[in-house]
């Protein structure tokens, strides 16, 4: 069984700070990680994909991958109220169809 | 990114009758389209893996004669809830994968089993 655990929340982190999300997978074999942005009631919209071990950037977000520890980080800077949403940690195990294994996801609330 | 359109946004439908939901891709040919339900709450869970021209494979505890997935074309994938109950009740989202890139999205489909 195929798992991706993430913590819950919520996260509750002040306007302009850094929120630090987490998420580790189970199957070694995992080749593509990607986090998703749900706003309550719509579909997930991708923010980043990684793909490969060490850091990604892109504007204010960062992504993190350590195949050794099976571990995958999102970091967000300076965080605003209207990146409060549920994050979704997605992990492909499932080669170039892109069949992806989603955790539970973790609210994070950004407060003006 | 690429534009996955799913219709309807949301349906409303009496306890025993049947429901389709479609989802296209508009500017790609999707070799693979996802389709996901997601509880309030919960996370996504994917419910089977359709190839166009071929049958879907549904993921475990899924009833194939429930729910229904025909990928008659590259562009489009359709999910019939068959003789939808009210635990039916949920946010159903598909997902499109173009060959060698991620997949994309759906708008979701909120349906309601009154």
């Amino acid at each position: 069984q195929k798992e991706v655990e993430q913590n819950s929340g919520p996260l509750s982190v002040p306007e302009g700070a850094i929120a630090s999300l987490n998420c580790t997978y189970s199957d070694r074999g995992s080749q593509s990680f990607f986090w998703y942005r749900q706003y309550s009631g719509k579909s997930p919209e991708l923010i980043m994909s990684i793909y490969s071990n060490g850091d990604k950037e892109d504007g204010r977000f960062t992504a993190q991958l350590n195949k050794a520890s099976q571990y995958v980080s999102l970091l967000i800077r300076d965080s605003q109220p209207s990146d409060s949403a549920t994050y979704l940690c997605a992990v492909n195990s499932g080669g170039s169809n892109y069949k992806l294994t989603f955790g539970k996801g973790t609210l994070l609330t950004v407060n003006p | 990114g690429a534009v996955v359109s799913q219709h309807p946004s949301r349906v409303i439908c009496k306890s025993g009758t049947s429901v389709k939901i479609e989802c296209r891709s508009l500017d790609f040919q999707a070799t693979t389209m996802f389709w996901y339900r997601q509880f309030p709450k919960q996370s996504l869970m994917l419910m089977a893996t359709s190839n166009e021209g071929s049958k879907a494979t549904y993921e475990q505890g899924v009833e194939k004669d429930k729910f229904l997935i025909n990928h008659a074309s590259l562009t489009l994938s359709t999910l019939t809830v068959t003789s939808a109950h009210p635990e039916d009740s949920s946010f159903y989202i598909c997902s499109a994968s173009r060959q060698g890139t991620e997949a994309f999205f759906g708008q979701g489909t909120r349906l309601t089993v009154v």
